[in-house]
């Protein structure tokens, strides 16, 4: 059974600060891992989508890559703003079928 | 529409009362999926459709949940005979096809509260 596990479950940083948000999963046989980002009583946004082949993706300043033999992958936030405080998640496919297997999230705080 | 959209945005209801929730994809979208987010950021994933056919189900409780995806009407959650563990954030996402890449958009969610 895949479980997903986000480490640590809180953060604050001061701004400007760049930092590194990690998750790990059990099995290493994912299709896909996604990143979002998810403000208090909002919905998910989603950040970063890596593919099962790839090592890595970009986006201004956030940079996730994925390490499927050791079953971890990291977002990097270089540069952080009060703007990025947020909750970020991971989540992994589940098999063929495309339903998302999410951690519990990171809880970051970025003080100006 | 480009975004995912959830009605209603708030819900409340007496235990045993039923709860319906609806969802609109985004254009185009033909996968729908629904997930349930309760305390301490822990998602289930409950249903996905493939336009009106249910694609997989295996996280539905079954004996009151229902879900359907008619055309032209938006995606509805029913919840028979609620309990207060139903209270929880229900969340749409929607995707343009079925495989790892394609990403799933995601609503703003419906907060189901059950008194």
């Amino acid at each position: 059974k895949q479980e997903v596990t986000q480490i640590p479950a809180a953060l604050s940083v001061p701004e400007g600060e760049n930092l590194v948000l990690n998750c790990s999963f059990t099995d290493s046989a994912i299709y896909n891992l996604q990143w979002f980002r998810q403000d208090p009583g909002k919905g998910l946004t989603s950040l970063l989508l890596i593919q099962s082949s790839q090592r890595e993706q970009t986006s201004g300043r956030l940079n996730a890559s994925l390490d499927k033999s050791s079953g971890r992958s990291t977002l990097y936030i270089a540069a952080s703003q009060p703007g990025d405080s947020a909750t970020y998640l991971c989540a992994v496919w589940r098999g063929s079928q495309g339903n998302l297997i999410f951690g519990k999230g990171t809880k970051l705080s970025v003080k100006p | 529409g480009e975004e995912v959209a959830q009605t209603p945005k708030h819900l409340v209801r007496g235990e045993g009362q039923k709860a319906k929730l609806y969802c609109a994809p985004i254009k185009g979208h033909s996968y729908v999926f629904w997930y349930q987010q309760v305390l301490k950021n822990e998602f289930k994933f409950l249903i996905s459709f493939q336009n009106e056919n249910v694609f997989d189900e295996t996280g539905m409780p079954k004996e009151r949940f229902s879900a359907k995806c008619l055309p032209n009407s938006p995606c509805s959650l029913e919840i028979q005979a609620t309990k207060l563990e139903d209270s929880a954030v229900y969340f749409c996402a929607s995707s343009q096809g079925q495989g790892p890449i394609y990403e799933q958009y995601f609503g703003p969610g419906t907060r189901l509260t059950v008194t």
